[in-house]
C-alpha cells in the first residue's frame, strides 16, 4: 500500500512562529504536493514538487515556502505564521511513470496524507 | 485556466438508495483525467474513480460509476445502493494530460457533503 505521512494530525502555534509541516511517502514517487483545505474552497495547491531540490509555485504561495532535500520528503514551511493561515495541510504524491517500487500503479493518481489541521493563534 | 465546479454543497440519501453528485469542468484541452475522490470524517483522501477522456465508456468501480459527458463537460458519480460509509465529502478533480511539470496538477471542486440516513 501507498503510505503518505504527515507528521503531525494537529498542531497550534502562535503568530509569527516559524511553521514546518512534514510530509514523507514510501513509493518512491517524483511528484510531491501541498494543499490547503477550507470549507467552500475545497483544496487548494500551495506548492508542487516533480523531483529532488525542483519546486513550482501553486495557486497560492504566499506566505509558504517549501524545500525537497530528499525524494520521500516534502516540508512546507510557514516563514511567519498568521491568523488567515489557520486551516487544514494535505499532502500528496504521485508518480509519472506508472509504476513504483516494483507495482505496477496507475500513474497520475495523487495518493493524500491524513492532513494536519493548524492552528495560528 | 481549467475550473472544476461542484454546485451542490451538501446532499443526503437514505440507505440502499441511489444518490448522484454532480460536477461541471470547463477547458479547452481535449485530453484529460477526471477524479471522484472520498474524503471520510478520518481525513484521509481516498480515490473512488478515474475517468480517461479518451475513453467513450463511463467508468465503474463496485457501487460507484460515473456519467462522463464529454460534450458537455459534465462528471456526475453515481453511488448505488447506499451506505453508512458512504458518508463523507466528495471532491471532483481535474488533471491535464502530460508528463511532468504542471500537468501533474489537480484542480478541485469545493466538495459534496453526502449524508447517509439509516
Amino acid at each position: 500500500d501507498v503510505k503518505v505521512t504527515q507528521s503531525s494530525r494537529y498542531l497550534v502555534k502562535r503568530t509569527g512562529e516559524k511553521v514546518f509541516l512534514e510530509c514523507v511517502q514510501d513509493m518512491d514517487h517524483e511528484n510531491m504536493f501541498w494543499y490547503r483545505q477550507d470549507p467552500g474552497l475545497g483544496l487548494r495547491l500551495i506548492y508542487f514538487s516533480y523531483d529532488v531540490k525542483m519546486k513550482e509555485k501553486g495557486d497560492i504561495p504566499e506566505g509558504y515556502s517549501v524545500s525537497r532535500e530528499k525524494k520521500e520528503r516534502f516540508s512546507l514551511i510557514l516563514e511567519s505564521a498568521s491568523t488567515n493561515q489557520t486551516s487544514m495541510y494535505l499532502c500528496a504524491s504521485s508518480s509519472s511513470l506508472g509504476t513504483s517500487g516494483g507495482l505496477s500503479l496507475a500513474k497520475n493518481i495523487q495518493y493524500f496524507g491524513a492532513g494536519t489541521r493548524l492552528s495560528v493563534l | 485556466a481549467q475550473t472544476v465546479t461542484q454546485s451542490q454543497p451538501e446532499m443526503s440519501v437514505q440507505e440502499a438508495e441511489t444518490v448522484t453528485l454532480s460536477c461541471t469542468y470547463d477547458t479547452s484541452e481535449s485530453d484529460y483525467y477526471l477524479f471522484w475522490y472520498k474524503q471520510p470524517p478520518s481525513r484521509q483522501m481516498i480515490l473512488v474513480i478515474r475517468q480517461e477522456a479518451y475513453k467513450q465508456q463511463n467508468a465503474t468501480e463496485n457501487r460507484f460509476s460515473v456519467n462522463f459527458q464529454k460534450a458537455a463537460k459534465s462528471f456526475s458519480l453515481k453511488i448505488s445502493d447506499s451506505q453508512l460509509g458512504d458518508a463523507a465529502m466528495y471532491f471532483c478533480a481535474y488533471r491535464s494530460e502530460g508528463y511532468g511539470g504542471a500537468t501533474n496538477k489537480l484542480i478541485f471542486g469545493t466538495g459534496t457533503l453526502l449524508a447517509v440516513q439509516p
